[in-house]
């Protein structure tokens, strides 16, 4: 089946470093999901992307769609032990159906 | 508000075995989700259902893998007969009509030996 590449797949940083994931698809999306999950967890719905070129907010946590709809981001300042996890983009094709695709993921590893 | 419940957290079969997994989504939400989740990757789906009819299963190994909605609330899937690659982690989502936002229930980690 179709896999979404995220790439870091892995990322170790220093708490207080910044941390972004990269997620890429082929074709055209009507919309992008992010979603957190911590070691042990199931994933857990942060924010979702619908209009071409979209940023939001969550605190430390940025969120982009690409100007495309093909590429987001998402980019953590000042990465705390709390965002340990694994972060997971999933994709919306523009098929109609709401049948998500998740991305392979990125582990972030946060060190004291 | 209840989460999505799944049970049972744990099993553990020898392969060619039977294993039934069950969800119960959120009082309400019509649309479920099972996905299958090998360890170090994303959720993979399995079949989506909208309300007790299936709207997608086109992932689903279905020479070996069943799942059914009957009353259109709670879930079971069915592997039979399990082999070693099934092992993975079971995740039951549901989602309410003309939201996006999937609710996750803590998963069914199955181990096939």
């Amino acid at each position: 089946g179709q896999q979404v590449m995220q790439i870091p797949q892995y990322q170790h940083v220093q708490e207080g470093e910044d941390f972004t994931t990269y997620c890429n698809s082929s074709t055209t999306l009507s919309n992008i999901q992010w979603y957190k999950q911590r070691p042990g967890g199931h994933p857990v719905f942060l924010i979702q992307l619908v209009k071409s070129g979209e940023v939001k907010k969550q605190k430390r946590l940025t969120f982009q769609f690409g100007e495309a709809k093909k590429n987001s981001s998402l980019h953590i300042t000042a990465t705390q032990t709390t965002d340990v996890g694994t972060y997971f983009c999933a994709l919306r094709g523009a098929s109609g159906t709401y049948k998500y695709i998740f991305g392979t993921g990125t582990r972030l590893k946060v060190l004291a | 508000e209840a989460g999505v419940a799944q049970s049972p957290r744990y099993k553990i079969i020898e392969k060619r075995q039977s294993v039934a997994f069950w969800c119960n989504p959120i009082s309400g939400h019509a649309t479920l989700y099972w996905y299958q989740q090998i360890l170090g990757q994303g959720p993979k789906l399995l079949i989506q259902f909208q309300n007790n009819g299936v709207v997608d299963d086109s992932q689903l190994p279905k020479d070996r893998f069943s799942a059914e909605r009957l009353k259109g609330v709670d879930s079971t899937l069915k592997i039979q007969p399990a082999k070693l690659e099934d092992s993975a982690v079971y995740l039951c989502a549901s989602r309410n009509s003309g939201m996006e936002t999937q609710y996750f229930g803590p998963g069914t980690r199955l181990l096939v030996l």
